[in-house]
């Protein structure tokens, strides 16, 4: 079975610098997604960012970028220019492609705080 | 509808009683699935529908936990005999359902809902 270790419970960032949340996975396959996900107080769980297994170059979103380590089986966030509106949980998640309707599988979450 | 709508948003019960919880899908989504949360934790995950059929209820965690999709659409999440230890925040979500990169690029990352908070007194 497929795990997901976010090894931060808390970080804290000062508006505008940058921020690194880590992550890493176990699996056995060779084919499949990672997620990371933002969920603010609403509850509601919001896509941020997401990488194929197969693809060696890191996603870019805007300010979020991701590290994808596959050999070492990490997948970091990097945040840049925070801002006050990127304070909330974050995820990390994993999906199989090899798997027929497989579910998300989610790491334990990383509190995000941007202070002023 | 443009979003996954849940409801409640909020319900509180006693102990030994049975709740629905319910979820409105995207029209057009196939896939839909149902997690839980509970307070300061990640996302477990309880089951998946395909349609109406339900080809992985692996996560639910006991006898007392059923759920059931009609039309290919609304999903009810039912809770028999509530326990504390279920107070937690019911998510759902839907997607595409399509494999592979294909819906990699659909986004099938899934849409989530604004879940059930359920606190069992």
């Amino acid at each position: 079975a497929q795990t997901v270790t976010q090894s931060q419970p808390e970080m804290s960032v000062q508006e505008a610098e940058t921020v690194t949340l880590s992550c890493t996975y176990d699996t056995s396959e060779s084919d499949y997604y990672l997620f990371w996900y933002k969920q603010p107080p609403s509850r509601q769980m919001i896509l941020v960012i997401r990488q194929e297994a197969y693809k060696q170059q890191n996603a870019t979103e805007n300010r979020f970028s991701v590290n994808f380590q596959k050999a070492a089986k990490s997948f970091s966030l990097k945040i840049s220019d925070s801002q006050l509106g990127d304070a909330a949980m974050y995820f990390c998640a994993y999906r199989s492609g090899e798997t027929s309707g497989s579910r998300l599988t989610f790491g334990e979450g990383t509190q995000l705080t941007v202070n002023p | 509808g443009a979003g996954v709508s849940q409801s409640p948003s909020n319900k509180v019960t006693e102990k030994g009683k049975d709740v629905e919880l319910r979820c409105d899908p995207i029209s057009g989504h196939t896939a839909l699935y149902w997690y839980r949360q509970s307070l300061g934790q990640g996302l477990e995950f309880l089951i998946y529908f395909q349609g109406n059929s339900a080809p992985d209820k692996s996560g639910l965690p006991s006898d007392r936990f059923s759920a059931e999709r009609t039309g290919g659409s609304v999903s009810t999440l039912t809770i028999q005999r509530t326990q504390q230890e279920d107070s937690a925040v019911y998510l759902c979500a839907s997607s595409y359902g399509r494999e592979g990169r294909e819906g990699f690029k659909a986004g099938y990352g899934y849409t989530f809902g604004s879940g059930t908070r359920l606190t069992v007194v």
